[in-house]
């Protein structure tokens, strides 16, 4: 079972159309980070939110940390193919260091 | 460039054959960590040092060894590959062991195990 639940799985969809993908956990992190990997290479940090109910923006893509900060969601608003990858939120439980990763997001934007 | 590499990216190999695979960072980074990605699975990390000479295990070190003899270099070892090994390895390094910290990725090194 994994701590953090990315949903959905994978998402495909048109250019131009909005989307959002999630990040759920039963427990209570202390922050989260969001990561994109593209084909053939390491993730890449996007943001780390940590306070709950924090929004934070990075041009077309929004963020948020959960009020009780258990979950975490990525917002992408008129999507274009160069945000094709993988999408991965990671966080340390409030009670530990170490980070722990979710599963991923696999998003494809068709042209 | 601030950056972390690892050699090789691909490799195939046999079971049993001893192998070693690099990661070097440039960014005088304490906090070294080695994760693998499995379909479904996410990242999942082997093993992780704080600082020269000190590592220990992560949440999957079975059939793995790591050293950090210098503050640069933190080399992954497969003593005994096995085709459950069959992967795609990351190496990280970041500032510190929080988990606050950006973690810096390689490229990636995709091993197959026959």
């Amino acid at each position: 079972t994994q701590l953090l639940e990315q949903s959905p799985q994978f998402l495909s969809i048109q250019e131009g159309e909005n989307l959002t993908v999630y990040c759920n956990s039963s427990s209570v992190f202390s922050s989260l980070q969001w990561y994109r990997q593209e084909p053939g290479e390491g993730p890449v940090l996007l943001v780390t939110v940590v306070t709950g109910g924090e929004v934070k923006k990075l041009k077309r893509l929004t963020f948020q940390f959960g009020d009780a900060r258990k979950d975490s969601s990525l917002h992408i608003t008129a999507a274009q193919p160069g945000d094709t990858g993988l999408y991965l939120c990671a966080g340390p439980p409030e009670y530990g260091n170490k980070l722990v990763f979710g599963a991923g997001t696999i998003l494809r934007v068709k042209s | 460039e601030a950056q972390v590499t690892q050699n090789p990216r691909y490799l195939i190999t046999v079971t049993g054959k001893k192998l070693t695979v690099t990661c070097s960072q440039n960014m005088n980074h304490e906090y070294m960590s080695w994760y693998r990605q499995d379909p479904g699975l996410g990242l999942r990390q082997i093993y992780y040092s704080m600082n020269v000479e000190v590592t220990d295990k992560g949440d999957v070190p079975e059939g793995y060894k790591v050293s950090r003899k210098e503050k640069r270099n933190f080399p992954l070892i497969l003593e005994s590959p096995s085709p459950n090994q069959t992967s795609l390895y990351f190496c990280a390094s970041s500032l510190g062991a929080s988990g606050r910290n950006e973690q810096f990725f390689g490229p990636g090194t995709r091993l197959t195990v026959l």
